[in-house]
């Protein structure tokens, strides 16, 4: 059974930084792409951030990029993602997801329970 | 960026009723789209990928259709479970993009 576990959400005040993790299990992990998607309160999903399986090539959306870095641990099983320079907009909650194979431009067939990101003087 | 544009935002309808949700994208997806399912309090689940395939262990009732730019979800009969929010996504270009949503309740 394919199981993805994020941690890491906390209060964190504007300009703060911040990891979270997602542990993977029920799957070859190696094997696969994997995402980050968040959802702001009452809002709509948008995709953050996306790591190849193998080679570890990185994507990012506009609103993240040059704050946020997506990075795998293939002998952990784990997926992270380290958040600087927090702004308010990024409060949401964080969906780790997997992709359906290796290459990262893909859909997600998996889905943790995410984590909250809460970003607020 | 690739913009998919759902409609309607609300579909009210009943228990055993037919429901067909549109995306549209703002240029050709091919056939890259998929379409998830959020209930309240839930992660989003995946219900289509690739326009027309059904994911594991997703009912029959559910079915997509379309190609290039217009593309269709179809529930045949709603169950209770199936009142939700339903999300597209296009994998075809970068940035990875969602729809809106349309929020499928109860009338």
């Amino acid at each position: 059974e394919v199981q993805l576990l994020e941690s890491g959400g906390v209060l964190v005040q504007p300009g703060g930084s911040l990891r979270l993790s997602c542990a993977a299990s029920g799957f070859t992990f190696s094997n696969y792409a994997m995402s980050w998607v968040r959802q702001a309160p009452g809002k709509g999903l948008e995709w953050v951030s996306a790591i190849s399986g193998s080679d570890g090539r990185a994507y990012y959306a506009d609103s993240v990029k040059g704050r946020f870095t997506i990075s795998r641990d293939n002998s952990k099983n784990t997926l992270y993602l380290q958040m600087n320079s927090l702004r308010a907009e990024d409060t949401a909650v964080y969906y780790c997801a997997k992709g359906g194979g290796t290459y990262p431009r893909n859909y997600f067939d998996y889905w943790g329970q995410g984590t909250l990101v809460t970003v607020s003087s | 960026e690739t913009v998919l544009t759902q409609s309607p935002a609300t579909l009210s309808l009943s228990p055993g009723e037919r429901a067909t949700l549109s995306c549209r994208a703002s240029q050709s997806v091919s056939s890259y789209l998929a379409w998830y399912q959020q209930r309240p309090g839930q992660a989003p689940r995946l219900l289509i990928y690739d326009a027309s395939n059904r994911a594991t262990g997703i009912p029959a009732r559910f079915s997509g259709s379309g190609s290039g730019t217009d593309f269709a979800l179809t529930i045949s009969s709603l169950e209770p479970e199936d009142f939700a929010v339903y999300y597209c996504q296009q994998r075809a270009n970068w940035p990875l993009t969602f729809g809106g949503g349309t929020k499928v309740e109860i009338k």
